[in-house]
């Protein structure tokens, strides 16, 4: 069974904090992701990886950054909170790049920016 | 642009049959998705479809229609765990998948 698992379920952070959300996955897999999932709206691709140290930007990366230092890590960073960036923020994984695969997701966290 | 629709919500009874249309137009195709999101959970794998015609797993089903960019799920002699969003994704020539808002399904006794 694939396992991605993140953090935190739930986190509140203010305004102009650094926060960072960690996601790990067991399965060795080459792909990782980070969106962000919000009423009405379809998941946002934020930021993707293919490998180690290789990032990619999605479609919403402004405010974002991310780490890869490891495989199986994949780390979202948020260099300074702001309320438009509350959401549900959910990580997955796929096993390969450029290749039509299914992505497993963490359960996801409810990060609230206050 | 590239674009996904699905209808926001629908209703339906329990045992009964339910139909979920998906309809996108992307750049490219490289096949489409079908995940349950169950309320504050993660999304999980339900079906893909690349080339056209009915796939049947169990209860679920899923269909495709390239010439028509269209996709339906339907499920079958629905349960009460069935009451969750479905979400529909398209993944594009750049192996980028593509997300519907999702499709949130209410079952009634």
């Amino acid at each position: 069974d694939v396992k991605v698992t993140q953090s935190s379920r739930y986190l509140v952070k203010r305004t102009g904090e650094k926060v960072f959300l960690e996601c790990v996955q067991d399965m060795d897999h080459e792909n990782m992701f980070w969106y962000r999932q919000d009423p009405g709206l379809g998941l946002r691709l934020i930021y993707f990886s293919y490998d180690v140290k290789m990032k990619e930007k999605g479609d919403i990366p402004e405010g974002y950054s991310v780490s890869r230092e490891k495989k199986e890590r994949f780390s979202l960073i948020l260099e300074s909170a702001s309320t438009n960036q509350t959401s549900m923020y959910l990580c997955a994984s796929s096993w390969a790049a450029h290749v039509t695969d299914t992505q497993y997701f963490g359960p996801g966290t409810r990060l609230t920016v206050l | 642009g590239q674009n996904i629709d699905q209808p926001t919500e629908m209703t339906a009874t329990e045992g009964a049959i339910v139909q979920i249309n998906c309809t996108y137009q992307t750049s490219g195709f490289n096949g489409l998705f079908w995940y349950q999101q169950h309320a504050g959970e993660a999304p999980t794998f339900l079906s893909y479809n690349v080339l056209d015609g009915l796939e049947e797993k169990g209860r679920f089903s899923s269909f495709l229609s390239r010439s028509k960019g269209y996709s339906y799920l339907l499920l079958k002699e629905l349960q009460m765990k069935d009451s969750a969003s479905y979400l529909c994704a398209v993944m594009d020539s750049n192996y980028q998948l593509i997300w519907g808002a999702g499709t949130k399904l209410i079952i009634k006794p």
